[in-house]
């Protein structure tokens, strides 16, 4: 079993729906976690970080951590075709390594 | 800034053939990181740097090896090129005080026949 679970899509929504990406994991010990945007044949940008349990909004992104289901969400309000790219969620127990889900690829039809 | 920045883009190697890709960093960061990243299977740490002139093993390390030149440049080097070393390869530093996130540099991406 992998440390993290992602759902690798592909996801495909309408212009201006919600999408909600997910992922699970199996180790409580981690802290921080993370989403990133990878447009094709592009690095990985960072789009949102959070530490332990809660929400946090960032223009039309929300990233949510549910620590005792072991469960991270990121929601995009507003969907535009410039957010379809794959969406990679990570995470560490606060040293120097991340560990990464697969990865989700959206694509926003118009 | 240019970031992080990294060459050369793309390249074709035979198997057994040798080369280093490089990668240099402009923000003063600490930390860098060598990534391999395959279809199905996210990125992968190869190598990881906490500081100058130290050096960990990551996940996926046999085949390779790195050198911290200095503070800026952490170079991936292929001894003897094989098949399953065909990926697109990624460096990246690490940015203090945001959660150990790290920032990714554009890819290399390697092909080995």
């Amino acid at each position: 079993q992998k440390e993290v679970e992602q759902d690798p899509g592909p996801l495909s929504v309408p212009e201006g729906a919600i999408v909600s990406l997910n992922c699970t994991y199996s180790n409580s010990a981690f802290q921080y976690f993370m989403w990133y945007r990878q447009y094709s044949r592009k690095g990985p940008e960072l789009l949102m970080y959070t530490y332990s349990s809660g929400n946090k909004e960032d223009g039309r992104f929300t990233a949510q951590v549910d620590k005792s289901s072991k469960y991270i969400s990121l929601f995009i309000r507003d969907s535009q075709p410039s957010d379809s790219a794959t969406y990679l969620c990570a995470m560490n127990f606060g040293n120097e390594k991340l560990t990464f889900g697969t990865g989700t690829r959206l694509t926003i039809i118009p | 800034n240019a970031g992080v920045t990294q060459t050369p883009k793309f390249q074709v190697l035979k198997t057994g053939q040798s080369m280093t890709l490089q990668c240099a960093q402009d923000m003063n960061h600490n930390s860098m990181y060598w990534y391999r990243q395959d279809p199905g299977m996210g990125l992968r740490l190869i190598y990881y740097s906490a500081s100058e002139g130290t050096t960990d093993k990551g996940e996926v390390p046999n085949g390779y090896n790195v050198s911290r030149l200095n503070k800026r440049e952490f170079s991936l080097r292929l001894e003897s090129a094989a098949p399953s070393q065909t990926s697109v390869y990624f460096c990246a530093s690490r940015v203090p005080g945001q959660g150990e996130t790290q920032y990714f540099g554009p890819g290399t991406r390697l092909l080995v026949l």
